[in-house]
């Protein structure tokens, strides 16, 4: 039972362009969302998150969007650049136990 | 900046080995857990600790048990591997409070033949 599905295996994304990434997930419990990239042979770092009451937070380049009545996030990167090439995952948690991740996305950054 | 470090980075076993993964942070978190993550399934939790003294199965905890041996360490013990287990491990931690992020070690590759 995957309660939290990312759809796309992987993305290609011009550099300078927009990047999104989705994340669907079906457990209305959730209550905080969280971000993380994961580049090879290394452990997933924390990107950017967002709690169950707002529908947007911003970092810099990144921002999270939160549709509650769809049960959907995305990440948007703008502008992409060659740096974010790496594993993203969506992950999320109810009362900051058992996070819960999604299967990753690959996002390449092509030149 | 330790963060969470975890021992051993590679290891080979055969099947019906027994080996254990141990981590420890530095952090003062109350939380830690083990992931293992495979090719297109993401993160799986195998198995959390809330505080010390406390610990509780995830998606995945046959196979494993684990140790919170004091509020710093969490080992991940394996007492019979199986090629099934073949994966990579991560160890991570957090404050355990909403709105906390949590951090991961590097990862551990284990290979069970």
């Amino acid at each position: 039972d995957q309660q939290v599905k990312q759809n796309s295996p992987s993305l290609s994304v011009q550099e300078g362009r927009i990047s999104i990434l989705n994340c669907d997930y079906t457990n209305s419990m959730f209550d905080y969302f969280l971000w993380y990239k994961k580049y090879p042979a290394e452990g997933p770092t924390f990107l950017i998150s967002i709690s169950s009451i707002k529908d947007k937070n911003e970092d810099g380049r990144f921002t999270v969007f939160l549709n509650k009545s769809a049960k959907h996030l995305s990440l948007h990167i703008v502008p992409s650049q060659p740096g974010d090439s790496a594993v993203y995952f969506c992950a999320a948690t109810i009362w900051a136990q058992k996070l819960v991740f999604g299967q990753g996305t690959r996002l390449t950054i092509n030149p | 900046n330790a963060g969470v470090t975890q021992t051993p980075k590679f290891q080979v076993l055969k099947t019906g080995q027994s080996m254990t993964l141990q981590c420890a942070q530095d952090m003062n978190h109350n939380s830690m857990y083990w992931y293992r993550q495979d090719p297109g399934m993401g993160l799986r939790l195998i198995y959390y600790s809330a505080s010390e003294g406390t610990t509780d199965k995830g998606e995945v905890p046959n196979g494993y048990n684990v140790s919170r041996l004091n509020k710093r360490e969490f080992s991940l013990r394996l007492e019979s591997a199986a090629p099934s287990q073949t994966s990579v491990y991560f160890c991570a931690s957090s404050a355990g409070v909403t709105g906390n992020t949590i951090y991961f070690g590097e990862g551990s590759w284990l290979t069970v033949v």
